[in-house]
């Protein structure tokens, strides 16, 4: 069956634009996350959605970053007043979403953004 | 050691040698660890995990190791092929926070000579 998808794959714009990231996750996972990975780092979590709530957003930096996932499947990554400071891979995961248990994270090829 | 910016730790192994790759946790509370490998242009992709009732658990040619008294995980890969060259983090979290949120180490780079 087919993985984590992201579109676009590189995404180039200029500081202050408004950009969305996209993300289809794999068919039947209720749980989404996204994540932030900076050069020769590892991924940070920036937001979790059990369904169609944001069960946990704690790794949003500021309010510029938004997110959403209106019915329970692929979800947007919206960025307001992009910052050069925002340049990075913005990977997607899904799991099954099982209750009660860590459910293996799945991940998508991510989206190169870049502020310029 | 930890990684600062580029300068990832840098693991090189002869092909078809046997690789360890070392991981140490913070958080006592951590009780699911996950090892992703990731390659250049691509998203970590999972290879193995372990929860904190185990020590060990095998998977095809990967043995995880899990010390919780001194917080370390190590990735064991048999028989390492050119195909192995990659970045592996290691990934934990804790059920008692009743958080799915992953936390990642700054990864360690395999280099695999053929």
């Amino acid at each position: 069956g087919a993985g984590v998808s992201q579109t676009p794959s590189n995404k180039v714009t200029e500081k202050g634009k408004y950009v969305e990231l996209r993300c289809d996750p794999i068919s039947g996972h209720t749980a989404l996350y996204w994540y932030r990975q900076s050069l020769g780092q590892g991924p940070e979590f920036l937001i979790y959605f059990q369904g169609t709530g944001a069960a946990d957003d704690s790794g949003l930096p500021n309010d510029r970053f938004f997110a959403v996932r209106p019915e329970g499947s692929v979800s947007t990554l919206k960025i307001q007043r992009t910052e050069r400071g925002d340049s990075a891979v913005y990977l997607c995961a899904s799991s099954p979403g099982l209750a009660m248990t860590q459910d293996t994270q799945y991940f998508g090829p991510g989206t190169r953004l870049t502020v310029l | 050691g930890e990684s600062v910016g580029l300068h990832l730790p840098t693991l090189s192994v002869q092909e078809g040698d046997n690789s360890i790759i070392n991981c140490a946790y913070s958080n006592s509370a951590s009780d699911y660890f996950i090892w992703y490998k990731q390659e250049s242009g691509k998203g970590p992709q999972f290879i193995i995990d372990i929860r904190s009732n185990m020590d060990k658990r095998q998977g095809q040619r990967v043995t995880v190791l899990l010390n919780k008294t001194v917080k370390h995980l190590s990735l064991q890969i048999a028989a390492t092929q050119p195909g192995d060259s990659a970045v592996y983090f290691c990934a934990e979290n804790s059920r008692d926070t009743g958080r799915r949120a992953l936390t990642f180490g700054s990864g360690t780079r395999l280099q695999v000579q053929p």
